[in-house]
């Protein structure tokens, strides 16, 4: 079964980096993800689409601060330079034929 | 590149609702659209698919045989039929579209609220 799991919470604080995982279920380690942001009240934002091997490829006006890895099944987000627009909610997503999985999400706290 | 969502609203138990997502400024039948919702506190839940000029749909098994997506490219806009709502249907629903045929999301709307409630 496609699933993704990720830690409920994380906090770093401004000005620092913060990286956030986002682990796939065994056996779908070559899976590609994405990464979206969710403000407080605002519609998810699309962040990059995350390969297994670690390429990228970010949405529009997207800064450079937001990089993506990968490490077998886990796929990493790294924001550096922590500004306070930056707390939100994070999730992945991955998907398979027919059907596309989110992750629990991760709520980030810039101290 | 805009998704503007419409429609939802305040629905009794086994009632109907339909969603509208209007799209703007891409080639609306170069992508493939979906339907996504969200309850507060939990992470979004893929509601339903479909495929370019809406020959493919497919949906999560909780919805299946009770929502219908259809798309009019004509209009550019997609839409979520929604018939014998249930009460765990509450939530926002968002539409959002990808490139490819099982890809991830790249643009979403600002969602509509739909409540189900006597």
């Amino acid at each position: 079964q496609l699933v993704l799991t990720q830690s409920p919470s994380a906090s770093a604080s401004l000005g620092a980096s913060v990286t956030l995982t986002c682990t796939l279920s065994s056996g779908h380690s070559s899976y590609a993800i994405a990464w979206h942001q969710q403000q407080p009240e605002k519609g998810p934002r699309y962040l990059m689409k995350l390969n297994s091997d670690g390429s990228h490829g970010k949405g529009d006006g997207i800064p450079d601060r937001f990089s993506g890895s990968s490490s077998g099944a886990e796929r990493y987000l790294t924001i550096s330079s922590l500004q306070s627009e930056d707390e939100a909610d994070y999730y992945c997503q991955t998907w398979g034929t027919g059907i596309q999985v989110f992750g629990g999400g991760t709520k980030l706290t810039v101290l | 590149v805009q998704l503007v969502e419409s429609g939802g609203g305040v629905v009794q138990p086994g009632k109907s609702l339909r969603l509208s997502c209007a799209a703007s400024g891409f080639i609306f039948s170069n992508y493939v659209m979906h339907w996504v919702r969200q309850t507060p506190g939990k992470g979004p839940e893929w509601v339903a698919a479909i495929w370019y000029d809406g020959d493919n749909r497919y949906y999560a098994d909780s919805v299946k045989g009770r929502f219908t997506i259809s798309r009019d490219n004509s209009k550019n806009t997609v839409y979520l039929q929604m018939n014998s709502l249930r009460a765990e249907d509450t939530a926002v629903y968002y539409c959002a579209r990808s490139f490819g045929r099982w890809d991830g999301f790249d643009i979403w709307g600002q969602g509509t609220m739909v409540t189900v409630s006597s």
